[in-house]
This record gives C-alpha cells, sequence and structure tokens, in this order.
C-alpha cells in the first residue's frame, strides 16, 4: 500500500488568497483526521470524519477553514482567505475501526506557507 | 478541557545511554496512550502503545511505563542511538470510541555519537 498519499507537499501563497490540500487515505481505512502541526501548538486535530461523515470540527479554528471527504478515497482541507498565521504543516491521517489498538497512519504532510 | 502534558521539550543523551520521557494526563476517560515517532519532513509514527490496564509494555529498545494512579505514562528508549533522534509524542484517547488522539507537545531527542 502507498500509505496516506497528500498534496501539494509544499504551498507557498499570498494572504488573501484560497488553498486546498488534499488528502487519499489508505484504501480500506474509514477514519480521516486533519491535523494542523506548529511550533506554538504543537499537533492539533482539526477535523475528522468517519465513513465520509463529518464527526468533531471543534478544532477548526475558524469559518475560514472548511473540510470535505466527497468519498471514501479523498478528503479536501480548504482554507479561504488564507492568513500568514495558517502557516504549519498539515497532516493527513487514516484508521481503521479494529478494536483498542487501531494505529493512526499519517500523511507526509504539507507544508503551508502564507505570506 | 483534557490535556496530556510532556517534557521535557529537548533532551540530549549520548549513545547508549537510556532517554527518558514523561506525560502526565488529567482525565481519567483515557483507554489508549500511544507514543509516535517523527522524523524531519516525515509525518508522525506509531512507535508503542498500551492500555491502562496495563502497567509497562515493551517492544525492543522502547518500554512504556504506566502508572494509572499517578496518571502519569513514561517512555524509556534504551542504548539510545543517533538514528532515535527524532520528536516524540504522547498521546491519549478518550473512551468514547472515537478514535480522536489528544497529543502532548512533543520532545525534540538527539542523540550524540
Amino acid at each position: 500500500d502507498a500509505g496516506v498519499i497528500q498534496s501539494p507537499r509544499h504551498e507557498v501563497t499570498e494572504m488573501g488568497q484560497e488553498v486546498t490540500l488534499r488528502c487519499k487515505p489508505i484504501s480500506g481505512h474509514d477514519y480521516l483526521f486533519w491535523y494542523r502541526q506548529t511550533m506554538m501548538r504543537g499537533l492539533e486535530l482539526l477535523i475528522y470524519f468517519n465513513n465520509n461523515v463529518p464527526i468533531d470540527d471543534s478544532g477548526m479554528p475558524e469559518d475560514r477553514f472548511s473540510a470535505k471527504m466527497p468519498n471514501a478515497s479523498f478528503s479536501t482541507l480548504k482554507i479561504q482567505p488564507s492568513e500568514p498565521r495558517d502557516s504549519a504543516v498539515y497532516f493527513c491521517a487514516s484508521t481503521k475501526e479494529r478494536g483498542w489498538d487501531n494505529e493512526q497512519f499519517f500523511g507526509p504532510g504539507t507544508r503551508l506557507t502564507v505570506l | 478541557q483534557q490535556q496530556v502534558k510532556q517534557s521535557p521539550q529537548s533532551l540530549i543523551v549520548q549513545k547508549g545511554g537510556i532517554s527518558i520521557i514523561n506525560c502526565a494526563y488529567e482525565n481519567t476517560a483515557f483507554d489508549y496512550f500511544p507514543w509516535y515517532q517523527q522524523f524531519p519532513g516525515k509525518g508522525p509514527a506509531l512507535l508503542i502503545a498500551i492500555r491502562p490496564d496495563v502497567s509497562e509494555k515493551k517492544e525492543g529498545r522502547f518500554t512504556i511505563s504506566f502508572n494509572k494512579s499517578a496518571k502519569q505514562f513514561s517512555l524509556h528508549i534504551m542504548d539510545s542511538q543517533p538514528g532515535d533522534s527524532a520528536t516524540y509524542f504522547c498521546a491519549a484517547r478518550g473512551m468514547d470510541s472515537s478514535y480522536k488522539l489528544i497529543f502532548g507537545s512533543g520532545t525534540r531527542l538527539l542523540v550524540r555519537p
């Protein structure tokens, strides 16, 4: 299996622009998580999906952030409009419901820089 | 708010030494405590995990010690190697079966040759 795939790996944009980050989870996984990692705040959960349905979006910082999962193999995280404080590494992770020891598999991340 | 507090923020160990990273949690409604390892430019990857009904779990050079009464758990890396240099995150998962993890702030480990 190719693992969790994220694109782009790096994104540089200017303040006010729309940014879309993409994720392909591992086939057969029914949970998908979006995280943001910064030096100041560490690894934060933004939102997660179960069977393509958003379950908890309490970590989404503000209305400028939105996430969708139109099918089991694709999810997007959109920031509109972007701001310099959104600069971070965004990770997507997936897991399969199988009991207590389910492992979250992380993608390589997208490093976002908003100028 | 549920929190997991991790220390130290950074750690330098000589090759062959023991690395110890500590975490403490406040909420007792956690049922799964994993440790993730992250190398620069990569996503975190599961290293080892433990359930709260077990006091210790060992996998190779890596051991988790769990103290339920104190609400603390720690990662011990025996015979630390330069290849272990990475950032380590402890985490906890709620009993609500949401599979949602709460991560500690991370410990940057450097193992000197």
